[in-house]
């Protein structure tokens, strides 16, 4: 079984704070996602990587960073932790695009950040 | 960007019941996939559709594909408490969700 494991499930962190979260996947899938869910907004794509050292911005990188040195591994990053970026964050993997089939997604179980 | 509009966003119904959901766009999907998500875990994928007015089986779940490739329906039938859950659906090709649709099965 494909398994995502996201580094922590509860984070709690002051507003300026630089933040980690950290995912690691084990079946060597070549994507990795990272969303941010929120009620009424679903999820939303921050960031994507195809491939290691690469990255590719989704809908609200604003106040992100990733980092994607080895493959089994993603890190979300946010430089200056603010309120508005409370919410729960979502990592994926996936195995390389086909060419109109969705691949399936594996998430891990999520991690609820509170910024105060 | 497609946009992806599920609806009801919240449903609440009884043990036993049936029940369908959608998710529309104006945009053609080459593909489409619903997952569900229970509470404190991330989505699961429950299938995907391909092929317009396609129409696939789970257990006592159906999912269909629109004949134009813009829309997709879930239907449940003889809802459980273990169908209690979010219910997201995604497109092709850019990764996007729908918002989702909440749904809550009371025995």
């Amino acid at each position: 079984d494909v398994k995502v494991t996201q580094s922590s499930r509860y984070l709690v962190k002051r507003t300026g704070e630089k933040v980690f979260l950290e995912c690691v996947q084990d079946m060597d899938h070549e994507n990795m996602f990272w969303y941010r869910q929120d009620p009424g907004l679903g999820l939303r794509l921050i960031y994507f990587s195809y491939d290691v050292k690469m990255k590719e911005k989704g809908d609200i990188p604003e106040g992100y960073s990733v980092s994607r040195e080895k493959k089994e591994r993603f890190s979300l990053i946010l430089e200056s932790a603010s309120t508005n970026q409370t919410s729960m964050y979502l990592c994926a993997s996936s195995q390389k695009f086909g060419t109109s089939i969705l691949e399936t997604q594996y998430f891990g179980p999520g991690t609820r950040l509170l910024v105060l | 960007t497609q946009l992806l509009e599920q609806s009801p966003q919240f449903l609440s119904i009884q043990e036993g019941e049936n029940l369908t959901v959608y998710c529309n766009s104006s945009s053609v999907f080459s593909s489409l996939q619903w997952y569900r998500q229970e509470p404190g875990e991330g989505p699961v994928l429950l299938v995907t559709v391909v092929t317009g007015g396609e129409v696939k089986k789970l257990k006592r779940l159906t999912f269909q594909f629109g004949d134009a490739r813009k829309d997709s329906s879930l239907h449940i039938t003889a809802a459980q408490p273990g169908d209690t859950g979010l219910y997201l659906c995604a497109g092709y090709n850019d990764m996007r969700f729908g918002a989702g649709t909440r749904l809550t099965v009371k025995p």
